[in-house]
C-alpha cells in the first residue's frame, strides 16, 4: 500500500458526461501528480500540483482539469467525454516539488466511457 | 514525449533465472526511477538512483546507471513467478524537473 488513496476505484459512464476522480496523498507529502494510462499511449503526465498551485503541465486536454484543495487532496475533472478518454488514471504524491524525491501512485481510477 | 526507452518490450523467461531489462534515456538527468505494475494495478516504486551513483540494489534488485551512455538496467535475481509485471524505468524530461516520463515499459513473464 503507497498510502495514496484514489477513489472511485471503477467508473462507467456515458460519452458527453462529466466524471470527477479524487485523491488523496500520502500523509505529508505536498505534491501530487496525475496520469493517464491508456493501450496505445502509455502512460502519460497531466499535471502538478505543488501545496495547491499548479506547478507543471503535461498532455492534459482542456477538457480536463484538476485543482489541489488546502488539504491537499486533488481531484481531477473530466467532461464531454469522450470514447479515447477510457483509461487508468493515476494519482501520485511525493513530499517535496524539488527533483529526485520518490514518487508514489495510487492503484487507479479505471475510467470505462461507453 | 518519451524519455525513456525499455528494451526488450517483452521478456519471458524461467523461475529462478536472472531478469536484465534496459533503459536508455534522452536527456541529462538528476535521478532515474524503476517501477513494477502488476496487470491493472498501480505503479509501485522499486528503486530510485541519482545521477552521482553507479549502482544500487535492494533485495534481489540491482539497478546500474550509466550517464555517460544514458542508460540503465534493472536485473532481479533468481526471479520468482510474483515477479511477472511491468517494468518502467522513469525520468525527469529535463534536469530539475520533478515530474517524471514513463518508457513503454518491459513485461516480463516468469515462467514456473
Amino acid at each position: 500500500d503507497s498510502g495514496v488513496t484514489q477513489t472511485p476505484k471503477h467508473l462507467i459512464t456515458a460519452t458527453g458526461q462529466r466524471v470527477t476522480l479524487r485523491c488523496s496523498p500520502r500523509s505529508g507529502d505536498l505534491s501530487v501528480y496525475w496520469y493517464q494510462q491508456s493501450l496505445d499511449q502509455g502512460l502519460q503526465f497531466l499535471i502538478q500540483y505543488y501545496n495547491g498551485e499548479e506547478r507543471a503541465k503535461g498532455n492534459i486536454l482542456e477538457r480536463f482539469s484538476a485543482q489541489q484543495f488546502p488539504d491537499l487532496h486533488s481531484e481531477l475533472n473530466l467532461s464531454s467525454l469522450e470514447l479515447g478518454d477510457s483509461a487508468l488514471y493515476f494519482c501520485a504524491s511525493s513530499v517535496a516539488s524539488g527533483p529526485g524525491n520518490t514518487i508514489y501512485f495510487g492503484e487507479g481510477s479505471w475510467l470505462t466511457v461507453v | 514525449s518519451q524519455q525513456g526507452e525499455e528494451d526488450p518490450q517483452a521478456l519471458s523467461i524461467q523461475e529462478g533465472e536472472n531478469a536484465t531489462m534496459n533503459c536508455s534515456y534522452k536527456t541529462s538527468i538528476n535521478n532515474l526511477q524503476w517501477y513494477r505494475q502488476n496487470s491493472g494495478r498501480g505503479l509501485v516504486h522499486l528503486i530510485l538512483i541519482r545521477s552521482n551513483e553507479r549502482e544500487k540494489h535492494s533485495g534481489r534488485l540491482r539497478v546500474t546507471l550509466d550517464t555517460s551512455k544514458k542508460s540503465s538496467s534493472l536485473l532481479i535475481t533468481a526471479s520468482r513467478a510474483a515477479d511477472t509485471a511491468s517494468y518502467f524505468c522513469a525520468t525527469p524530461p529535463r534536469r530539475g524537473a520533478q515530474k517524471l516520463v514513463f518508457g513503454q515499459g518491459t513485461r516480463l513473464t516468469i515462467n514456473p
